[in-house]
């Protein structure tokens, strides 16, 4: 099956400062990229969606200027956490999907604890 | 609105012995239906999918049904294994567009 990789796979920060996650797609291209949070013993939320040379689009709640996506080409996405507090803290994963392709392919996951 | 409703949040089964989760859907423009299987801190791993215009797809151990008019779909694993023991969360999309997913369902499956 299709590989996503996610960098890093985990991170400890201080309130305040910005986090970058990456998201790539390892053999194959990714068109569109996802990115989700999950908090312990709950569900995946969706934030936003990124289509490869576009804007991302973001699910309703989420602050567009709080998490920055960057979807530059057809590998690679990134989440920006910026001025990341405690609450912020989470698990977060990308998925990856190309064109013609229902099924999206997940990351392993990024672990974010903001102290 | 959830359109992708996990009733049940967890269930048990004995090793061997049939595990049936199930997934129920509001949207009827729902096309393809996808299982995922996902483990403590890791990303969800893609299982076995249907398209609408089948009733039943099968993957070795995994066997995933359709029932359009009830709006229903059930994952069979037989026989479970211990390590079948994951959150498995169920998924619809429509056309490719985005992914709709279930609250999950945590398997346990015991020796």
């Amino acid at each position: 099956g299709a590989v996503v990789s996610q960098h890093p796979s985990w991170v400890i920060c201080k309130s305040g400062t910005s986090v970058k996650i990456e998201c790539r797609s390892l053999d194959f291209q990714a068109t569109t990229m996802f990115w989700y949070r999950q908090f312990p013993k709950q569900s995946l939320m969706l934030m936003a969606t990124s289509n490869e040379g576009s804007k991302a689009t973001y699910e309703q709640g989420v602050e567009k200027d709080k998490f920055l996506i960057n979807h530059a080409s057809l590998t690679l996405s990134t989440l920006t956490v910026t001025s990341a507090h405690p609450e912020d803290s989470s698990f977060y994963i990308c998925s990856a999907r190309n064109t013609g392709m229902e099924t999206q392919y997940f990351g392993p996951g990024t672990r974010l604890l903001v102290l | 609105d959830q359109q992708v409703k996990q009733n049940s949040p967890s269930l048990s089964v004995q090793e061997g012995r049939i595990s049936i989760l199930n997934c129920d859907y509001t949207n009827s423009m729902f096309d393809y239906f996808l299982w995922y299987k996902k483990y403590p801190a890791e990303g969800p791993t893609f299982l076995i999918s249907i398209s609408s215009i089948k009733d039943k797809n099968e993957d070795g151990r995994f066997t995933v049904f359709l029932n359009k008019s009830a709006k229903h779909l059930s994952l069979h694993i037989v026989p479970s294994q211990p390590g079948d023991s994951a959150v498995y969360f169920c998924a619809a999309t429509t056309g490719g567009f985005k992914t709709i997913f279930g609250a999950g369902t945590r398997l346990f499956v015991k020796a």
